[in-house]
């Protein structure tokens, strides 16, 4: 089943702060984040496992609340280079009956102006 | 690196025709699956491997057949293309599954008319 992604879109000003969540109703094992620019392959952010993490690079950062089976990605102070669609991919638990890839979130688009 | 390698960029094709998109990998990965975009749907995974030899369906596998003859390549096959099989077909790869990162190709433009 497709994790839930929220929003749908943001348009920010250069140097708002952004939250994406992701939402899954099944027992996962990772999240996984992913930025995609138009026309090009999805880029690999992070990954965050079980058991509770907060993983953060330059300006984005991301947490995984495994008892709400609920993350979230934090963009703060956007560059223009943030602007994308974000996607969140998540793997369920293989102790629930074996691992099949990542299933992908709809997106959310991310829009950056000057 | 090279890393995954997808074969061709952009087809068109009629419908009813058949064709193989290759996909290829220098990482030594264990796992890859096929996923395809489409507006607002996100990337679906359409068929997966967990090792040379293995293939195994995803979410939307109708319409399409996979092999897995040599660890590094994993072709994705349309015996009889449909207009709904007009996408962007994305390969990946991963050293494991379960937490680890997958790593995706460039992508395959493919339109049948």
């Amino acid at each position: 089943q497709q994790p839930v992604q929220s929003p749908q879109a943001v348009i920010l000003r250069e140097g708002e702060d952004a939250v994406i969540n992701c939402s899954s109703s099944k027992a996962l094992y990772s999240v996984h984040w992913y930025r995609q620019k138009h026309g090009e392959a999805p880029v690999f952010l992070m990954i965050l496992l079980k058991g509770g993490e907060q993983k953060g690079h330059d300006k984005i950062s991301a947490s995984f609340n495994e008892k709400k089976q609920q993350s979230s990605l934090y963009l703060t102070a956007s560059q223009l280079s943030y602007s994308g669609t974000y996607f969140c991919g998540t793997e369920r638990d293989p102790s629930g009956g074996g691992a099949d890839g990542l299933t992908f979130g709809k997106g959310t688009h991310l829009i950056i102006q000057p | 690196n090279a890393g995954v390698t997808q074969t061709p960029k952009f087809r068109v094709l009629k419908t009813g025709q058949s064709m193989t998109l290759l996909c290829a990998q220098d990482m030594n990965h264990e796992y890859m699956y096929w996923y395809r975009q489409d507006p607002g749907m996100g990337l679906r995974l359409i068929h997966y491997s967990v090792g040379e030899g293995t293939t195994a369906k995803g979410e939307v596998p109708d319409g399409y057949n996979v092999s897995r003859l040599k660890k590094q390549n994993f072709l994705l096959g349309l015996e009889s293309a449909a207009p709904s099989q007009t996408s962007v077909y994305f390969c990946a790869s991963s050293l494991m599954v379960s937490g680890n990162t997958i790593y995706f190709g460039e992508g395959s433009w493919l339109t049948v008319v």
